[in-house]
Protein backbone atom coordinates (compact mmCIF):
# COMPACT_ATOMS: atom_id res chain seq x y z
CA UNK A 1 0.00 0.00 0.00
CA UNK A 2 1.01 3.87 -0.04
CA UNK A 3 2.97 4.99 2.69
CA UNK A 4 4.82 7.80 3.94
CA UNK A 5 8.75 7.98 4.01
CA UNK A 6 12.09 9.80 4.45
CA UNK A 7 15.07 10.65 2.27
CA UNK A 8 17.17 10.07 4.78
CA UNK A 9 17.50 7.88 8.44
CA UNK A 10 19.86 10.22 10.10
CA UNK A 11 21.13 14.19 9.62
CA UNK A 12 23.89 15.78 11.63
CA UNK A 13 23.90 19.65 11.96
CA UNK A 14 25.97 21.72 13.53
CA UNK A 15 24.21 24.23 16.76
CA UNK A 16 22.98 27.57 15.16
CA UNK A 17 22.89 25.63 11.69
CA UNK A 18 19.37 25.60 9.99
CA UNK A 19 17.99 21.98 9.11
CA UNK A 20 16.03 20.66 6.40
CA UNK A 21 13.71 17.14 7.14
CA UNK A 22 12.74 15.79 3.72
CA UNK A 23 9.81 13.45 3.29
CA UNK A 24 8.48 11.94 -0.01
CA UNK A 25 4.28 10.41 0.40
CA UNK A 26 2.64 8.56 -2.64
CA UNK A 27 -0.23 8.80 -0.92
CA UNK A 28 -2.28 11.90 -3.81
CA UNK A 29 -5.43 11.39 -1.93
CA UNK A 30 -3.85 12.34 1.59
CA UNK A 31 -5.36 15.95 2.81
CA UNK A 32 -3.19 16.54 5.62
CA UNK A 33 -0.06 16.44 6.85
CA UNK A 34 1.87 16.46 10.33
CA UNK A 35 5.40 16.49 11.22
CA UNK A 36 6.15 14.86 14.97
CA UNK A 37 9.05 15.31 17.00
CA UNK A 38 9.88 12.36 19.43
CA UNK A 39 12.45 12.45 21.77
CA UNK A 40 14.09 9.02 23.30
CA UNK A 41 11.18 7.42 25.61
CA UNK A 42 8.51 9.56 24.85
CA UNK A 43 5.65 9.98 22.67
CA UNK A 44 5.40 11.91 19.40
CA UNK A 45 5.15 15.72 20.12
CA UNK A 46 2.81 17.86 17.50
CA UNK A 47 5.47 20.41 15.85
CA UNK A 48 3.45 21.67 12.79
CA UNK A 49 0.96 20.92 9.76
CA UNK A 50 -0.36 21.66 6.55
CA UNK A 51 -3.31 21.04 4.38
CA UNK A 52 -3.22 19.75 0.90
CA UNK A 53 -4.31 22.91 -0.28
CA UNK A 54 -1.22 24.82 1.05
CA UNK A 55 2.44 24.79 0.14
CA UNK A 56 3.93 26.61 2.75
CA UNK A 57 3.37 26.87 6.79
CA UNK A 58 5.90 28.93 8.93
CA UNK A 59 5.66 28.21 12.67
CA UNK A 60 8.20 29.08 15.30
CA UNK A 61 11.37 28.63 14.14
CA UNK A 62 9.85 25.85 11.67
CA UNK A 63 8.78 25.92 8.33
CA UNK A 64 6.96 23.48 6.34
CA UNK A 65 6.63 23.24 2.84
CA UNK A 66 4.79 21.16 0.58
CA UNK A 67 5.19 20.04 -3.35
CA UNK A 68 2.52 18.21 -4.59
CA UNK A 69 3.85 18.46 -8.34
CA UNK A 70 6.63 15.55 -6.79
CA UNK A 71 5.01 14.48 -3.56
CA UNK A 72 7.40 15.83 -1.06
CA UNK A 73 7.07 17.03 2.13
CA UNK A 74 10.17 19.22 4.07
CA UNK A 75 10.34 20.57 7.71
CA UNK A 76 13.13 23.47 8.19
CA UNK A 77 14.35 24.22 11.64
CA UNK A 78 16.13 27.51 11.90
CA UNK A 79 19.12 27.99 14.42
CA UNK A 80 19.26 24.64 15.18
CA UNK A 81 19.69 23.74 19.18
CA UNK A 82 20.53 20.84 21.35
CA UNK A 83 16.95 20.47 22.08
CA UNK A 84 16.23 19.89 18.55
CA UNK A 85 17.69 16.04 18.79
CA UNK A 86 15.28 14.04 18.30
CA UNK A 87 13.45 11.52 15.42
CA UNK A 88 11.02 13.95 13.27
CA UNK A 89 8.10 11.69 11.48
CA UNK A 90 6.28 12.56 8.86
CA UNK A 91 2.65 11.76 9.04
CA UNK A 92 -0.33 11.97 6.26
CA UNK A 93 -3.79 11.87 7.23
CA UNK A 94 -6.25 9.92 4.93
CA UNK A 95 -9.52 9.57 6.81
CA UNK A 96 -9.17 9.89 9.70
CA UNK A 97 -5.66 7.64 10.35
CA UNK A 98 -2.43 8.59 10.24
CA UNK A 99 0.29 7.18 8.80
CA UNK A 100 3.76 7.95 9.66
CA UNK A 101 7.81 7.21 7.64
CA UNK A 102 10.56 5.35 9.45
CA UNK A 103 11.51 9.00 10.83
CA UNK A 104 14.91 10.78 10.49
CA UNK A 105 17.12 11.29 13.58
CA UNK A 106 18.36 14.39 13.90
CA UNK A 107 21.85 14.71 16.39
CA UNK A 108 23.20 18.24 16.60
CA UNK A 109 26.59 18.85 16.62
CA UNK A 110 27.94 21.76 19.82
CA UNK B 1 -1.80 18.72 32.93
CA UNK B 2 -4.19 18.89 30.08
CA UNK B 3 -2.20 16.52 27.48
CA UNK B 4 -3.14 12.79 26.45
CA UNK B 5 -2.05 10.77 29.87
CA UNK B 6 -1.44 6.70 29.30
CA UNK B 7 -0.70 4.37 32.64
CA UNK B 8 1.34 2.53 33.14
CA UNK B 9 4.42 3.96 31.51
CA UNK B 10 5.99 0.63 31.73
CA UNK B 11 4.86 -2.77 32.13
CA UNK B 12 7.05 -5.73 32.33
CA UNK B 13 5.01 -9.25 32.07
CA UNK B 14 5.80 -12.61 31.53
CA UNK B 15 4.17 -14.44 28.19
CA UNK B 16 0.79 -15.45 28.50
CA UNK B 17 -0.32 -13.27 31.11
CA UNK B 18 -2.52 -10.66 30.51
CA UNK B 19 -1.95 -6.86 30.50
CA UNK B 20 -4.32 -3.66 30.05
CA UNK B 21 -3.53 -0.36 29.41
CA UNK B 22 -5.41 2.76 29.87
CA UNK B 23 -5.33 6.36 28.75
CA UNK B 24 -7.82 9.08 29.64
CA UNK B 25 -7.39 11.80 26.48
CA UNK B 26 -7.55 15.69 26.02
CA UNK B 27 -10.99 16.61 27.25
CA UNK B 28 -13.91 17.34 24.66
CA UNK B 29 -11.88 15.35 22.20
CA UNK B 30 -14.20 12.80 20.95
CA UNK B 31 -11.71 11.06 18.75
CA UNK B 32 -9.41 8.13 20.71
CA UNK B 33 -6.71 6.11 19.05
CA UNK B 34 -4.14 3.59 19.80
CA UNK B 35 -0.66 2.52 18.23
CA UNK B 36 2.13 0.18 18.54
CA UNK B 37 5.48 1.40 18.23
CA UNK B 38 8.40 -0.27 17.76
CA UNK B 39 12.09 0.49 18.20
CA UNK B 40 13.36 2.36 15.08
CA UNK B 41 9.88 2.32 13.26
CA UNK B 42 7.18 5.18 12.88
CA UNK B 43 4.15 4.33 15.02
CA UNK B 44 1.43 1.64 13.11
CA UNK B 45 -2.50 2.77 13.58
CA UNK B 46 -4.40 -0.18 15.69
CA UNK B 47 -7.49 1.31 15.84
CA UNK B 48 -9.42 4.15 16.57
CA UNK B 49 -13.23 5.55 18.35
CA UNK B 50 -15.89 8.33 17.21
CA UNK B 51 -17.25 8.98 20.91
CA UNK B 52 -17.64 4.96 22.09
CA UNK B 53 -17.54 3.86 18.86
CA UNK B 54 -14.75 1.52 17.63
CA UNK B 55 -15.08 2.81 13.64
CA UNK B 56 -11.93 1.12 12.28
CA UNK B 57 -9.31 -1.75 13.46
CA UNK B 58 -6.15 -2.95 11.47
CA UNK B 59 -5.39 -6.20 10.61
CA UNK B 60 -2.56 -5.88 13.41
CA UNK B 61 -4.92 -5.81 16.21
CA UNK B 62 -5.02 -9.77 16.28
CA UNK B 63 -8.06 -10.97 18.38
CA UNK B 64 -5.84 -11.26 21.56
CA UNK B 65 -6.20 -7.19 21.00
CA UNK B 66 -9.22 -5.40 22.41
CA UNK B 67 -9.85 -1.91 23.13
CA UNK B 68 -12.54 -0.36 24.71
CA UNK B 69 -14.02 3.23 24.97
CA UNK B 70 -17.49 2.62 27.29
CA UNK B 71 -18.33 5.97 28.08
CA UNK B 72 -16.47 7.83 25.20
CA UNK B 73 -14.08 9.18 27.77
CA UNK B 74 -11.20 7.40 28.97
CA UNK B 75 -9.94 3.96 26.65
CA UNK B 76 -8.39 0.77 27.32
CA UNK B 77 -6.29 -1.49 25.61
CA UNK B 78 -6.22 -4.96 26.89
CA UNK B 79 -3.90 -8.15 25.07
CA UNK B 80 -4.81 -11.52 26.45
CA UNK B 81 -2.18 -14.49 26.63
CA UNK B 82 1.42 -11.90 25.93
CA UNK B 83 3.56 -12.95 23.20
CA UNK B 84 7.15 -11.75 22.93
CA UNK B 85 6.01 -10.17 19.67
CA UNK B 86 4.11 -7.45 21.70
CA UNK B 87 6.59 -6.01 23.26
CA UNK B 88 6.27 -2.43 21.78
CA UNK B 89 5.51 0.94 22.85
CA UNK B 90 1.63 1.50 22.72
CA UNK B 91 0.61 5.12 22.22
CA UNK B 92 -3.17 6.71 22.77
CA UNK B 93 -3.40 9.86 20.86
CA UNK B 94 -6.88 12.02 20.24
CA UNK B 95 -8.48 14.54 18.45
CA UNK B 96 -11.56 16.98 17.71
CA UNK B 97 -13.43 15.45 15.11
CA UNK B 98 -13.23 18.52 13.29
CA UNK B 99 -9.60 19.15 13.70
CA UNK B 100 -7.46 17.18 12.11
CA UNK B 101 -4.48 17.62 14.63
CA UNK B 102 -4.00 14.69 16.43
CA UNK B 103 -1.96 14.78 19.93
CA UNK B 104 -0.07 11.87 21.31
CA UNK B 105 0.27 10.73 25.18
CA UNK B 106 3.84 9.36 26.57
CA UNK B 107 3.07 5.81 25.80
CA UNK B 108 2.97 2.57 27.65
CA UNK B 109 5.81 0.63 27.66
CA UNK B 110 5.69 -3.45 27.47
CA UNK B 111 8.04 -5.61 28.00
CA UNK B 112 7.12 -9.23 27.34
CA UNK B 113 9.70 -11.90 28.80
Amino acid sequence: GESVGLHLPTLSVQEGDNSIINCAYSNSASDYFIWYKQESGKGPQFIIDIRSNMDKRQGQRVTVLLNKTVKHLSLQIAATQPGDSAVYFCAEIWGVKLSFGAGTTVTVRA
Amino acid sequence: DTGVSQDPRHKITKRGQNVTFRCDPISEHNRLYWYRQTLGQGPEFLTYFQNEAQLEKSRLLSDRFSAERPKGSFSTLEIQRTEQGDSAMYLCASSLSRVNTIYFGEGSWLTVV
